[in-house]
Formats: C-alpha cells, sequence, structure tokens
C-alpha cells in the first residue's frame, strides 16, 4: 500500500529485553516523526528526523531509547532494557516537507507490552 | 507552545451535527489550527486545516473567528462510524511538531 507501515504490529517482551520498531514512511517524505501513545492518552511526540537527520528528540524519555533513519526513508526506534512504563503504541509519522502546515500521515502502530 | 483545550467527551445521536470547540488563547501568528481523527487500534488521520475564517472539506468544516483564540470542528450529519477521539492540535516548532492534548471522545448513539 502507500500508506505508512510499521513492524511488528504487536511486540510482547520481559522487562529488560532490548525492542527495535520499525517504520516504513510513505515514499518521498522528507520528515518522520515518532510519537508514544499509552491507554487513554493522546500521543506524545519522541523526535523528529528531516531525512537522516535527527533535528529533535527532546521527547525521548530516557537514554534507553534511540531511533535513527541513516538513509532517509526507513527508520528505527530502539529501546534498550524496556521496563513496565514503556508499555505504549508506538506512532510513526512522516510528511512531504518539514514546513508549517504540512499534513501528517500515520501507521497503525506497533502496541508494545513489557512483561 | 499553544496549549489546546477541548471537551473531555460529547455524546451524539446518528444523523445529527456535532460541533467541538477548541480553545487555543495563546496561538502565535503563524500557526495553523489542524483536527485529527482517531479510531481505537489506528494512527491519527488528518481531517481539516485551517489559519482563519471558515474551511469546509468533504469530511467538516472549520470554524475559526478573527481573533483565533478558539475554534470549532462542525461534523454534518454524524453516523455511528464517526465515533472516535477527536484532536485540535496547533502547529509549532516550525516543522509541523504536533502536540497532541487528550482529545475529544465523541459517541454517536443510533
Amino acid at each position: 500500500g502507500a500508506g505508512v507501515s510499521q513492524s511488528p504490529r504487536y511486540k510482547v517482551a520481559k522487562r529488560g529485553q532490548d525492542v527495535a520498531l520499525r517504520c516504513d514512511p510513505i515514499s518521498g517524505h522528507v520528515s518522520l516523526f515518532w510519537y508514544q501513545q499509552a491507554l487513554g492518552q493522546g500521543p506524545e511526540f519522541l523526535t523528529y528526523f528531516q531525512n537522516e537527520a535527527q533535528l529533535d528528540k527532546s521527547g525521548l524519555p530516557s537514554d534507553r531509547f534511540f531511533a535513527e533513519r541513516p538513509e532517509g526513508s526507513v527508520s528505527t526506534l530502539k529501546i534498550q532494557r524496556t521496563q513496565q512504563e514503556d508499555s505504549a503504541v508506538y506512532l510513526c509519522a512522516s510528511s512531504s516537507a518539514g514546513t508549517l502546515g504540512e499534513k501528517l500521515f500515520f501507521g497503525s502502530g506497533t502496541q508494545l507490552s513489557v512483561l | 507552545l499553544a496549549k489546546t483545550t477541548q471537551p473531555i467527551s460529547m455524546d451524539s445521536y446518528e444523523g445529527q451535527e456535532v460541533n467541538i470547540t477548541c480553545s487555543h488563547n495563546n496561538i502565535a501568528t503563524n500557526d495553523y489550527i489542524t483536527w485529527y481523527q482517531q479510531f481505537p487500534s489506528q494512527g491519527p488521520r488528518f481531517i481539516i486545516q485551517g489559519y482563519k475564517t471558515k474551511v469546509t472539506n468533504e469530511v467538516a468544516s472549520l470554524f475559526i473567528p478573527a481573533d483565533r483564540k478558539s475554534s470549532t470542528l462542525s461534523l454534518p450529519r454524524v453516523s455511528l462510524s464517526d465515533t472516535a477521539v477527536y484532536y485540535c492540535l496547533v502547529a509549532s516548532g516550525g516543522y509541523n511538531k504536533l502536540i497532541f492534548g487528550a482529545g475529544t471522545r465523541l459517541a454517536v448513539h443510533p
């Protein structure tokens, strides 16, 4: 399809494990965002890429969270030594330009459960 | 960053018009007002965006008064499938960084 694709759709991890979440944005989209959404809450901003450059990582909750987009397309969000409070839906969004007012297209998210 | 305030929940019935009002008192000159819709187990979906006055598309209308301190999303003749969470956002940061609040949970009843 032509939308934003995220994988896996569901991930169960034991506390202390490392996880990697993948995002395939819409082809050609310059901007890519990661959001974290806890149950019953609105999405919270984690980080922003413009092409391969990570321009804003102010929302990453700790140094256990790391995101990359090495070739300016696919992005990976990595969480090291997962904790129970990391359980949430992780949403990826992309847009065609890094300008104000540009529409964001979201994927369906990866639901992470840390046991 | 401009903060938005909107009702936590609303109820309506099929066929009625629904108006959801959002307050954004400290909106900046360059900020756009954007509304997203989210169904369970899906990511948010863009509905409509505006800067001032009125914007209409095939899904909804957006009314923005001259002072831009509030906006109203209008959904005509809602159906059960319009049951969702609706987010009012003010784009900020220069690169369309969206700050979501808790949104308004709209329940449409038969």
